[in-house]
């Protein structure tokens, strides 16, 4: 199974400021044969199902505010929010989807400072 | 727009059964992939079993594998998670999931969930 690990588990940040969070997966979620990682972020927040945030690493799913953004490759993955607004305050996770069984990072928590 | 509604959840003792349901509207539900995922009381998410589009592949994770079964009804729109020999860590929330056409795509949308407690 491929390992997914964030850092931090939380952090608290002023608004307006810059949130960044990091993914990283025990081994390669990039598919060479189509140039793409299968790799995901999600946005939780309490009393509400996941919402996709990005997709294929660095794709914004419709409708998510473009503060929000993914990059890396490989192995090694950031989601920042670039100026940090009171309804971001969630549980962010990392996801692969490169193989089955998918798995998901522990999650870090969002807060405002 | 996409819709998910789970059902089926309750307080059963431990060794019993559950079967949840998941209804789905707004798309065409037998071109895609569905996942069950989980998530226990203060804890992170858990992805638990997925059918592809025509229901001939399944897949689940270590621990569900041998006590769960995942199914679809294409002409009902539904996609179902048998869950047998129920223990207390199986206590989570379970929200279905829509996939891609393949089973390895994301999750773009989400049910609400329904709460599966396992308790004496």
């Amino acid at each position: 199974d491929i390992v997914m690990t964030q850092s931090p588990d939380s952090l608290a940040v002023s608004l307006g400021e810059r949130a960044t969070i990091n993914c990283k997966s025990s081994q390669s979620v990039f598919y060479s044969s189509n140039n793409k990682n299968y790799f995901a972020w999600y946005q939780v927040k309490p009393g509400q199902p996941p919402k996709l945030l990005i997709y294929w690493a660095s794709t914004r799913e419709s409708g998510v505010p473009d503060r929000f953004s993914g990059s890396g490759s490989g192995t090694d993955f950031t989601l920042t929010i670039s100026s940090l607004q009171a309804e971001d305050v969630a549980v962010y996770y990392c996801q692969q989807y490169y193989s089955i069984p998918l798995t998901f990072g522990g999650g870090t928590k969002v807060e405002i400072k | 727009q996409v819709h998910l509604v789970e059902s089926g959840g309750g307080a059963v003792h431990p060794g019993r059964s559950l079967r949840l349901s998941c209804v789905a509207s707004g798309f065409t539900f037998s071109r895609y992939a569905m996942h069950w995922v989980r998530q226990a009381p203060g804890k992170g998410l858990e992805w638990v079993a997925a059918i592809g589009n025509d229901g001939t592949n399944k897949y689940y994770t270590d621990s569900a594998r041998g006590r769960f079964s995942v199914s679809r009804d294409n002409s009902r729109n539904t996609v179902y998670l048998q869950m047998n020999s129920l223990r207390a860590e199986d206590t989570a929330v379970y929200n279905c999931a829509r996939g891609d056409i393949v089973a390895t795509g994301p999750l773009d949308h989400w049910g609400q969930g329904t709460l599966a407690t396992v308790s004496s």
